[in-house]
């Protein structure tokens, strides 16, 4: 069966270090892959998509980059945080048209 | 651009009613429409998916209808029980996108 994994579940970082959030999927192949951003009352906001390894489409200007490695490895990254990345960080993935399947989000809080 | 409009944002009933939350879009071409729930600090279950050419799909206790013409999708939940207290969020797939509402947060008092 599909499962996607999202690691780690909470995170505290320092303004100004380095972010790594890793999302990797099982059971399928070249899934279109997702990062979505949950800020503190405000709805889902998609930061990056990617359909393929090493292509990476971005919905906003941000702070933030992405990353697909692998076929199933999807990576958040940022070199320097800032208080404004704080929030719930969703991966999700999807093949063909049905819908999306989520991981279970990671909390990043930047003091 | 997609807007998706979620009414109401909360919502309190008793355990036992039965409840519709509503979700509207301004582009009606839409691939499909996704319910999805959360609860607080975890992330989103799919709950019901309907596809463009579909009107409705059930599962257990919940219903989900798809007017595209008139851009609104309803969740119906029967006989609500305190383990359906969750955020729902209702999205649509356009392109290779989905577009999220902003939510209803539902609280089932015991």
């Amino acid at each position: 069966s599909q499962t996607i994994h999202q690691w780690p579940a909470t995170l505290v970082q320092p303004v100004g270090s380095p972010l790594s959030l890793e999302c990797t999927v099982e059971g399928t192949s070249n899934p279109n892959l997702y990062w979505y951003r949950q800020a503190a009352g405000r709805g889902l906001q998609l930061l990056f998509y990617s359909v393929g390894i090493g292509q990476i489409s971005s919905e906003v200007p941000q702070n933030l980059s992405a990353s697909r490695p692998q076929d199933r490895q999807f990576i958040l990254s940022s070199k320097k945080l800032l208080l404004s990345d704080s929030g719930f960080y969703l991966c999700a993935w999807s093949v063909g048209v049905p819908g999306y399947t989520f991981g279970s989000g990671t909390r990043l809080t930047v003091v | 651009k997609q807007e998706v409009t979620q009414i109401p944002a909360a919502l309190s009933v008793p355990e036992g009613e039965n409840l519709v939350l509503n979700c509207s879009f301004t582009d009606s071409a839409i691939y499909n429409l996704q319910w999805f729930r959360q609860d607080p600090g975890k992330g989103l279950t799919s709950l019901l998916l309907i596809q463009s050419s579909q009107r409705e799909q059930t599962s257990g206790r919940l219903n989900a209808s798809l007017d595209k013409s008139s851009g609104r999708s309803t969740l119906y939940i029967a006989a609500s029980q305190p383990g359906d207290s969750a955020t729902y969020l209702c999205a649509v797939l356009k392109g290779n996108q989905f577009y999220f509402g902003t939510g209803t947060s539902l609280t089932v008092i015991p």
